[in-house]
């Protein structure tokens, strides 16, 4: 099957510092990948979906400058927590979609961030 | 998005088939019902897609009636690698390819 290859796997930085995620598709475009944060013991939520060569778009209550996302090639999408604070360490994940009628979406391995 | 539910938690032991059902009363047509497997600290990984009827891989079975407003999916003889939480989704080509997760069912295979 497709990959979807996500790095760093686990990052811990200081309150303040920016980290930068990235996901990328190894053996397919991907047009659209979408972010998704999952805090312990719960389910995933979308973030927002990663548009190559145009804006992200978020979800509710998402905010776009702490989250910046730029999806600059058919197969790179990078996420940047931007002044990161205890508050924002979760599990990160990213997602790809090959394409075509079905909604069959690959997984990165996900990132541990930690913030001090 | 079409809403899905399915059960919290569910208990099994080795060797035992399982089965999880997912509820969908929303489903639309241009809809697929997809499974996906998460284990601690990884990302989710795809299990199984169908439409209608019965699918069936190397990996477990998907049930889905005539109605389409649920699924269930099959897991024969688990092992204690099975355990994990799975989830069900519905969507498609129309909806974007947005994936709405719900709580997923942590299913827990015991010795």
């Amino acid at each position: 099957g497709a990959v979807v290859s996500q790095h760093p796997s686990w990052v811990i930085c200081k309150s303040g510092t920016s980290v930068k995620i990235e996901c990328r598709s190894l053996d397919f475009q991907a047009t659209t990948m979408f972010w998704y944060r999952q805090f312990p013991k719960q389910s995933l939520m979308l973030m927002a979906t990663s548009n190559e060569g145009s804006k992200a778009t978020y979800e509710q209550g998402v905010e776009k400058d702490k989250f910046l996302i730029n999806h600059a090639s058919l197969t790179l999408s990078t996420l940047t927590v931007t002044s990161a604070h205890p508050e924002d360490s979760s599990f990160y994940i990213c997602s790809a979609p090959p394409g075509g009628a079905k909604n069959i979406q690959y997984f990165g391995a996900g990132t541990r961030l930690s913030v001090l | 998005l079409a809403k899905t539910t399915q059960p919290i938690s569910m208990d099994s032991y080795e060797g035992q088939e399982v089965n999880i059902t997912c509820s969908h009363n929303n489903i639309a047509t241009n809809d697929y019902i997809t499974w996906y497997q998460q284990f601690p600290s990884q990302g989710p990984r795809f299990i199984i897609q169908g439409y209608k009827t019965k699918v069936t891989n190397e990996v477990a079975s998907l049930f889905i009636p005539a109605d389409r407003k649920s699924s269930t999916l099959s897991l024969p003889r688990v092992s204690l690698s099975d355990t994990a939480v799975y989830y069900c989704l519905v969507g498609g080509l129309l909806s974007d390819y947005k994936l709405s997760f719900g709580a997923g069912t942590t299913v827990t295979v015991r010795a």
